[in-house]
């Protein structure tokens, strides 16, 4: 099983800044990682496929990089609505899921 | 548009069984890999099981493998998940999701499941 590590758990940022989430996966994964974003109450929604391709309806805001076992998810001028939880999940392999970075209105 | 609807969730003793069920709609059902995906309390996601596109082929994670029964009907568009010899550690919201190459790609809303006695 490939292990996702997310960090940090919880990143406290200020609306209109910028936020960078890290995600690390046991082996490497190409460049097959995908990034998704839940709010409470809600099911994740996908935002990233291919490290860096943004879903359907995602805005510029959000983009992916890296390849191999390190990725990172950045999202530009914070809004309220993007405070949310956002996990990474590699597809190299059966699925497995990071355990997720909270993102907090500093 | 895309919608799932998964129904059949509820309170079920160890060692009990439930059926859960999810009612696609605004896609062709049988032309999409379909999966179902568990999240537990606090917890991120985890993938349970899912079908082919081809719809002739299942896939399981390792801790349902012979607990768990993923089914589809295409004449009334429904992916079903039969469990079995339910543990305290199967408690979690199920959510189907239409996949492709394990991408999830769209979810449903969920249905909790709580195995405690």
């Amino acid at each position: 099983e490939i292990v996702m590590t997310q960090s940090p758990a919880t990143l406290s940022v200020s609306p209109g800044e910028r936020a960078t989430l890290s995600c690390r996966a046991s082996q490497s994964l190409t460049s097959n990682l995908a990034w998704y974003q839940q709010k409470p109450g809600q099911a994740p929604r996908l935002l990233i496929y291919g490290a860096s391709t943004r879903a359907t309806g995602i805005p510029a805001k959000f983009s992916g990089s890296g390849s191999g076992t390190e990725f990172t998810l950045t999202i530009s001028s914070l809004q309220s609505e993007d405070f949310a939880v956002y996990y990474c999940q590699q597809y190299n392999n059966w699925p497995t899921f990071g355990q997720g970075t909270k993102l907090e209105i500093k | 548009e895309v919608q799932l609807l998964e129904s059949g969730g509820g309170l079920v003793q160890p060692g009990g069984s439930l059926r859960i069920s999810c009612a696609a709609s605004g896609f062709a059902f049988n032309s999409y890999a379909m999966s179902w995906v568990r999240q537990a309390p606090g917890k991120g996601p985890e993938w349970v099981s899912g079908f082919n596109i081809a719809g002739d082929r299942t896939y399981y994670t390792d801790s349902v493998k012979g607990r768990f029964t993923i089914s589809r009907d295409t004449s009334s568009d429904t992916l079903y998940l039969q469990m079995h010899s339910l543990r305290a550690e199967d408690t979690a919201v199920y959510y189907c999701a239409v996949s492709s190459g394990w991408i999830f790609d769209y979810w449903g809303q969920g249905t909790l499941v709580t195995v405690s006695s």
